[in-house]
């Protein structure tokens, strides 16, 4: 069965960079594109951008452009999403997600929460 | 940017009531937008797709309808399961959700 598993929950001070990780099983890793998204504490949904696990090609949301950066390691199926100068405006919970063949989301991870606290 | 709206931002209804839900694009976005579920402490799950294709296990309560800027969720008949928040999300342009609509029990 499909399944992603996330990195587990971080502390991070502000100014610090994060790296989280999802591995992929279940399904041909380089089949699908994989999404990062993230929850700020009861808030909505937010799109931060996708990596091509085929190509490692990657692209972010424009508010992110200058601090994410998505990586993948195709020898053990798992991506990354490293997020740079964290403020405390980042604390949320970060979903790795697939991007299914109705190229909408069927699979989510468990989810990762990054607190970012002085 | 292309911006979803849902609203209302809560609905309160009860077992048994008919739930009808509005996602609403700045601009069109063809019949390019999905609706998940998600309950307190998951990850959202996909319900309905391409506006009104039901994904894999999903009850036919769930419906979708729409098409270019105005998108509607209808919970045909609540059941205790369903009370939850739900989002909307296009794939006309790099993705975007809605900022949900919570289903409370009334």
């Amino acid at each position: 069965q499909v399944q992603l598993v996330q990195s587990g929950a971080e502390v991070k001070k502000p100014g610090a960079s994060v790296k989280v990780s999802c591995k992929a099983s279940g399904y041909t890793f380089s089949d699908y594109y994989i999404y990062w998204v993230r929850q700020a504490p009861g808030q909505g949904l937010e799109w931060m951008g996708l990596i091509s696990p085929r190509g490692g090609i990657s692209t972010s949301a424009q508010k992110f452009l200058d601090r994410v950066t998505m990586t993948r390691d195709t020898s053990t199926s798992t991506v990354f999403m490293e997020l740079n100068s964290l403020r405390s405006e980042d604390t949320a919970v970060y979903y790795c997600a697939r991007r299914g063949p109705s190229e909408y989301i069927d699979y989510w991870g468990q989810g990762s929460l990054v607190t970012v606290s002085s | 940017e292309l911006v979803l709206t849902q609203s209302p931002a809560t609905l309160s209804l009860s077992p048994g009531e008919r739930a009808t839900l509005s996602c609403r694009a700045s601009q069109s976005v063809s019949r390019y937008l999905a609706w998940y579920q998600q309950k307190p402490g998951q990850a959202p799950r996909l319900l309905i797709y391409d506006a009104s294709s039901r994904a894999t296990g999903i009850p036919d309560r769930f419906s979708g309808s729409g098409s270019g800027t105005d998108f509607t969720l209808t919970i045909s008949s609540l059941e205790p399961e369903d009370f939850a928040v739900y989002y909307c999300q296009q794939r006309s342009d790099w993705p975007s959700f809605g900022g949900g609509t919570k289903v409370e029990i009334k």
